[in-house]
Formats: C-alpha cells, sequence, structure tokens
C-alpha cells in the first residue's frame, strides 16, 4: 500500500531564516506530488505540484521554492522566511491527475 | 470571488443529530466534485466523489448530492457521531485543477 510522509510535523523558525521541508512518498512510481498552503480558517492554496524528477510547476510567486531530486521525494524550501509564511503545509500525491493523497502535515510558525 | 463557496462556515450539533452541509461552485463543467475530511491538524481524506453526471453518492452515515442544474452539492451526515467533528471540503475539479472551498467546520458536542 501507499504511504505519505512529512517532516517535521511542527516547526518554529525566526524571521529571516531558512526552511527546509520534506515529503516523501512509499509504495507507488512517478507520482504527481503537490505542496499545499493552508491558512488559519483559509481554504487549501497549491504552491506547487511537480509530475517528474526535476520537474516543478508553481502556482503562485512568492520566496518559496520547490524542489524535486528523486522520483517519491519533494522538498519545500525558503532561504529567508517571512511572517506571512506561517501556516500548515500539506504535501499530496496522486496517480496522473486522480484523487490526491494527503499527508499528515507540518504545522508552521513563523516568530 | 473563490469559485467554490461553502456553507456554513461553522457549525456546532449536538451527538446523534443530522446535519447538512453546502457547497456552491461556479464552475461548470468539471470532471469530478469530492468532499473530504480534515481532522483537525491532519491531512484531507476523500470521503466521496461525484461525476457531472452524478447525483449522489454515499459512503456509510456520509451522503453526497450534486445539482448540476443549480451547481449546488451537499453533504448530509446521519447520526453525528463525536469523531465526525472537522473541517469539510468541498473540492471541484476542471479539468487537471482542483479548486478548493474554504471549508465548514463541524463541532459534534456530548
Amino acid at each position: 500500500s501507499q504511504t505519505i510522509h512529512q517532516w517535521p510535523a511542527t516547526l518554529v523558525q525566526p524571521v529571516g531564516s531558512p526552511l527546509s521541508l520534506e515529503c516523501t512518498v512509499e509504495g507507488t512510481s512517478n507520482p504527481n506530488l503537490y505542496w499545499y498552503r493552508q491558512a488559519a480558517g483559509r481554504g487549501l492554496q497549491l504552491l506547487f505540484y511537480s509530475v517528474g524528477i526535476g520537474q516543478i510547476s508553481s502556482e503562485v510567486p512568492q520566496n518559496l521554492s520547490a524542489s524535486r531530486p528523486q522520483d517519491r521525494q519533494f522538498i519545500l524550501s525558503s532561504k529567508k522566511l517571512l511572517l506571512s509564511d506561517s501556516g500548515f503545509y500539506l504535501c499530496a500525491w496522486s496517480v496522473l491527475w486522480d484523487e490526491q493523497f494527503f499527508g499528515p502535515g507540518t504545522r508552521l510558525t513563523v516568530l | 470571488k473563490n469559485q467554490v463557496e461553502q456553507s456554513p462556515q461553522s457549525l456546532i450539533i449536538l451527538e446523534g443529530k443530522n446535519c447538512t452541509l453546502q457547497c456552491n461552485y461556479t464552475v461548470s463543467p468539471f470532471s469530478n466534485l469530492r468532499w473530504y475530511k480534515q481532522d483537525t491538524g491532519r491531512g484531507p481524506v476523500s470521503l466521496t466523489i461525484m461525476t457531472f453526471s452524478e447525483n449522489t453518492k454515499s459512503n456509510g452515515r456520509y451522503t453526497a448530492t450534486l445539482d448540476a442544474d443549480t451547481k449546488q452539492s451537499s453533504l448530509h451526515i446521519t447520526a453525528s457521531q463525536l469523531s465526525d467533528s472537522a473541517s469539510y471540503i468541498c473540492v471541484v475539479t476542471v479539468n487537471n485543477d482542483m479548486r478548493f472551498g474554504a471549508g465548514t467546520r463541524l463541532t459534534v458536542k456530548p
């Protein structure tokens, strides 16, 4: 069966510090991978998606970036965090453009 | 204006009662409409999926309906349980693009 992992589960970072969130998927090959952000009381906002290694599409311009160094690994990064980067970050995978399965999420607080 | 609007924003009901959550959308046609359940601090989990031509789909105590004419979907929860406390998110997929509603926060009290 397929599983998706995200870490860390929670993170508190100062403004201006770097960020690296990791997501890995097991039990499937060549999945579509996605990064979402969910602000408190708001809907999910798609940040990035990837259809293959090294292929990243950005949906929202911001100070975040994503990379896919391996088939089942998706990384969300920032060189300098802003207060507005606080939120709940969710990674998801899908087979082609079918149903998306979400990871447990990372709660990021920028102080 | 968001293309997927959900109401109410939040809802409190007593355990054992039924409730109905609403989703109004403007995008049409679409590939499918899903209802997700998101427990606090967790990722969303799919409850139901309906294509454009379907008008009802059940998953245990959850029943989703779809009216393509009025562009409305509803999620009916029967005999609510404390574990139903969560956010319920309506998602409309247009081509390969998923449009998310902001969700309804349901609290079930004993």
